[in-house]
């Protein structure tokens, strides 16, 4: 199994519905994170977790809305869907990988959404 | 001034070249600096990360890092047609890892 496993992987919707992606890691990291990629602009930060309560904005926050129910688990909503949300999205979750304290980014499959 | 800039490409080498990719950050507070392959309409998988002023090597890769000049590379030596890929640079600054656009690399056998 995937350390880091996203759900659906594919998704496509109408303008205006509201969606979920969902994000459940067996890495027992404690920060999580949300990015959207797109052609020509590569990855963007929408949000990121550190843990169970603690919630921060990223760059590109307006339109969606996270909710970190566990700390394997961590949700991205888009409450009324617009096709320029359509994209592909990455969750990742991330620890220090040694003494160095470095925190390595680990990214799971990716849920491509199309909103029509 | 984007964060973290490389240059598009596309990059194309024969097979067995060596491949160089260059990556420029703003952030002289920056502390890691990462290189990811990503393979057309998949997830970014780890390469190598480096932290401190030098090269490091990793079986084909290396990758160089200069604080002072703000700039990152990683060379593929004897590269592979299973090399081509998109390769992205992200830096770790603060809470925050900050990725550029991406090179696409292509090895011609």
């Amino acid at each position: 199994d995937a350390d880091v496993t996203q759900t659906p992987r594919n998704r496509i919707t109408k303008t205006g519905k509201r969606i979920m992606l969902e994000c459940s890691q067996t890495k027992g990291h404690d920060r999580m994170y949300w990015y959207r990629q797109d052609p020509g602009l590569g990855l963007r930060l929408i949000y990121y977790s550190f843990d169970v309560k603690d919630i921060n904005k990223g760059e590109i926050s307006d339109g969606y809305s996270v909710s970190r129910q566990a700390q394997a688990k961590f949700s991205l909503s888009l409450e009324s869907a617009i096709p320029n949300q359509t994209a592909l999205y990455f969750c990742a979750t991330s620890d220090p990988i040694d003494a160095s304290g470095a925190n390595v980014l680990t990214f799971g499959a990716g849920s491509r959404l199309t909103v029509l | 001034q984007k964060e973290v800039e490389q240059n598009s490409g596309p990059l194309s080498v024969p097979e067995g070249a060596i491949a160089s990719l260059n990556c420029t950050y703003s952030d002289r507070g920056s502390q890691s600096f990462f290189w990811y392959r990503q393979y057309s309409g998949k997830s970014p998988e780890l390469i190598m990360f480096i932290y401190s002023n030098g090269d490091k090597e990793d079986g084909r890769f290396t990758a160089q890092l200069n604080k002072a000049s703000q700039y990152v590379s990683l060379l593929i030596r004897d590269s592979q047609p299973s090399d081509s890929a998109t390769y992205l640079c992200a830096v770790n600054h603060g809470n925050q890892f900050y990725f550029g656009t991406g090179t696409s690399l292509t090895v011609i056998p």
